[in-house]
């Protein structure tokens, strides 16, 4: 089966710089989608396409793209960012959606 | 803005099938070139896709899943149903629907609802 690898956890403290690593093998061709999840609610789009923003969220959020591995940035880290945060993307035949693990990130 | 929102039993016995709906507010499940997903996570897990249905009818599954699942949409009832079936206590979770557009990623999701498979 397919599968996307993420960290499982990481610490940041307010106002530093955290990055969340996303690798599978289709990146390359396939698009990454990041979501946040804080406890007891949906997740929440922030980055699709890569690296394309929606709109509402903070501009402290922004991805990037290296071969194999998509990461998800957040700069000036805040309390409020403290989440699971999940990587998903689709196979190489772009017909099956498959999330990463999460990455839950403590704001220390 | 479009909300949704999932419904159904709470407790569901093993070997029964699961059956879940979500409704659309705010606007026509038909409308718009998306996608309609099932997700679900169990208590302190990770989140896993089980499938979708595009407008147009079109259906895809996770291949774990496949053999017992069943995505489909009422227009009339502006609503998106999941059927599960020969459920275990492994699926056991919580069950969210989702609406997505292909290169978009999924905007909107409901609140989720929990369901145990239990006798």
């Amino acid at each position: 089966s397919y599968e996307v690898t993420q960290p499982p956890s990481m610490s940041v403290s307010p106002g530093q710089t955290a990055r969340i690593t996303c690798s599978a093998d289709a990146l390359p061709k396939r698009y990454a989608y990041w979501y946040q999840q804080k406890p007891g609610q949906a997740p929440v789009l922030v980055i699709y396409q890569d690296t394309e923003r929606p709109s509402g969220i903070p501009e402290r959020f922004s991805g990037s793209t290296s071969g194999t591995t998509v990461t998800l940035t957040i700069s000036g880290v805040q309390a409020e960012d403290e989440a699971d945060y999940y990587c998903q993307s689709v196979d190489s035949s772009g017909t099956y959606l498959v999330f990463g693990g999460g990455t839950k990130l403590t704001v220390l | 803005q479009v909300q949704l929102q999932e419904s159904g039993p709470g407790l569901v016995k093993p070997s029964q099938t699961l059956s879940l709906t979500c409704t659309v507010s705010g606007g026509s499940i038909s409308s718009g070139s998306y996608y309609w997903s099932w997700i679900r996570q169990p208590a302190g897990k990770g989140l896993e896709w089980i499938g979708r249905i595009y407008n147009s009818g079109s259906t895809n599954y996770n291949p774990s899943l496949k053999s017992r699942v069943t995505v489909s949409v009422d227009t009339s009832k502006n609503h998106l149903s999941l059927k599960l079936s020969s459920v275990t206590a492994a699926d056991t979770a919580v069950y969210y629907c989702a609406r997505g557009k292909d290169f978009h990623g999924m905007d909107v999701w409901g609140q989720g609802t929990t369901v145990t498979v239990s006798s």
